[in-house]
């Protein structure tokens, strides 16, 4: 497709259940960000890869958070043991490298609800 | 800390009526600024980003920005506001030297009245 896809687009999950939130970037995109957006704030940064590396993880919020891209496309978001704060909307993002030619192309995001 | 203040939670404005919304940043280095925008159940839209040169950048949908450095200002501006502007709005700084990670506002909800 051309731009970045996301799935599922829903997901309600009960209080320590596993999800898995999928990103398709776009083709040839080497950098994919994921950002989590609570209701009512701005999107917060977690985590950063170029390629298949992970060269920031930072803004995860805990170890029940984990992101993979195994073959530097399609990554997964995966939250262990989920809780009601994790509940918000999960934005990824892909960009080419480079300045100033690395705007970020944002999903439609994963709406997660923890009950 | 790097960070980006939106005062305004909310702005109301007129049809045709023109617009400002306003964002502060903190950062200590050259910033590279962008301005996104958001309509409900959609992903983040790109307006209008700020690297260098000319402080005055122009943007999609007639939007404009205009960088300050004395000022550590980005505001956002449109001399005519269509119904169909009304959306949140969010400013962001991207941090170069993390990739480009981006550190945004908590947005400016823009609602229009005909």
């Amino acid at each position: 497709g051309a731009g970045v896809s996301q799935s599922p687009r829903y997901k309600v999950a009960k209080r320590g259940q596993d999800v898995a939130l999928r990103c398709d970037p776009i083709s040839g995109h080497v950098s994919l960000f994921w950002y989590q957006q609570a209701l009512g704030q701005g999107p917060e940064f977690l985590t950063y890869f170029q390629n298949e590396a992970q060269l920031d993880k930072s803004g995860l919020p805990s170890d029940r958070f984990f992101a993979e891209r195994p073959e530097g496309s399609v990554s997964t978001l995966k939250i262990q043991r989920t809780q009601q704060e994790d509940s918000a909307v999960y934005l990824c993002a892909s960009s080419l490298p480079g300045i100033p030619n690395n705007e970020q192309f944002f999903g439609p995001g994963t709406r997660l609800t923890v009950l | 800390a790097q960070s980006v203040t939106q005062p305004d939670i909310h702005i109301t404005v007129s049809e045709g009526a023109s617009l400002e919304l306003r964002c502060n940043y903190s950062y200590g280095a050259t910033p590279y600024l962008f301005w996104y925008v958001q309509s409900p159940g959609q992903g983040l839209q790109l307006l209008l980003k700020y690297f260098s040169g000319d402080t005055l950048v122009q943007g999609i949908k007639g939007f404009e920005a205009e960088f300050k450095r004395s000022q550590s200002s980005f505001n956002l501006r449109k001399p005519s506001v269509h119904w169909s502007d009304a959306a949140e709005y969010f400013c962001a700084v991207g941090l170069m030297e993390y990739g480009n990670k981006l550190v945004f506002g908590a947005g400016t909800i823009l609602r229009v009245k005909s």
